[in-house]
């Protein structure tokens, strides 16, 4: 079947702009995760939801970082008054549920400008 | 913050020759996986190893996990070109102990396959 896939690809703003990234994950996953890998790193952890409910926000970075999947489907996240250092890949994962393996998607490179 | 580290942070080698690259950790886990990253963009899951298990295999990968020194060791065998990517081990746990759901990853061990 399809894995993950977010939407953009590719996103260049401007300092300052709100920005949206989609995720769609694999169908019947209950769990979508998100991350953030910097050039050089490792992804790092910013937020999980099993459902439709954030079950651990704890590595977002600020307020600015919000994310939502208000089905328990398709999730999105979302970062206002972008600033250069949130330039970076930000990667989206399902799994069927905890302690699984989890799938990743191809990414959404965003740079600030 | 990273819980594993892989090493080392590169490795160079010849098709047909085996790759090995190891990735310690610092406290209990759960399970402990593999992946693959080409380019710096979407990552592969190649093995997932419980803390129960101590070897598992899939194809030319071979994995083996060690609680008692907080390591694993990732072996590719009679590698090719393709092989060449970023691998990462991710853990389970933190260094303030296990967190459901999230994954620790290391910086990466970069593997250069030579044809």
């Amino acid at each position: 079947g399809a894995g993950v896939s977010q939407t953009p690809s590719n996103k260049v703003t401007e300092k300052g702009k709100y920005v949206e990234l989609r995720c769609d994950p694999i169908s019947g996953h209950t769990a979508l995760y998100w991350y953030r890998q910097s050039l050089g790193q490792g992804p790092e952890f910013l937020i999980y939801f099993q459902g439709t409910g954030a079950a651990d926000d704890s590595g977002l970075p600020n307020d600015r970082f919000f994310a939502v999947r208000p089905e328990g489907s398709v999730s999105t996240l979302k970062i206002q008054r972008t600033e250069r250092g949130d330039s970076a890949v930000y990667l989206c994962a399902s799994s069927p549920g905890l302690n699984n393996e989890q799938f990743f998607g191809p990414g959404t490179r965003l740079t600030v400008l | 913050s990273q819980q594993g580290e892989e090493d080392p942070q590169a490795l160079s080698i010849q098709e047909g020759e085996n790759a090995t690259m190891n990735c310690s950790y610092k406290t209990s886990i759960n399970n402990l996986q593999w992946y693959r990253q080409n380019s710096g963009r979407g990552l592969v899951h190649l093995i997932l190893i419980r803390s129960n298990e101590r070897e598992k295999h899939s194809g030319r990968l071979r994995v083996t996990l060690d609680t008692s020194k907080k390591s694993s060791s990732l072996l590719i065998t009679a590698s090719r070109a393709a092989d060449t990517a970023s691998y990462f081990c991710a853990t389970d746990a933190g260094w303030r102990g296990s967190t459901l759901g999230r994954l620790y990853f290391g910086r990466g061990t970069q593997l250069t396959v030579w044809p």
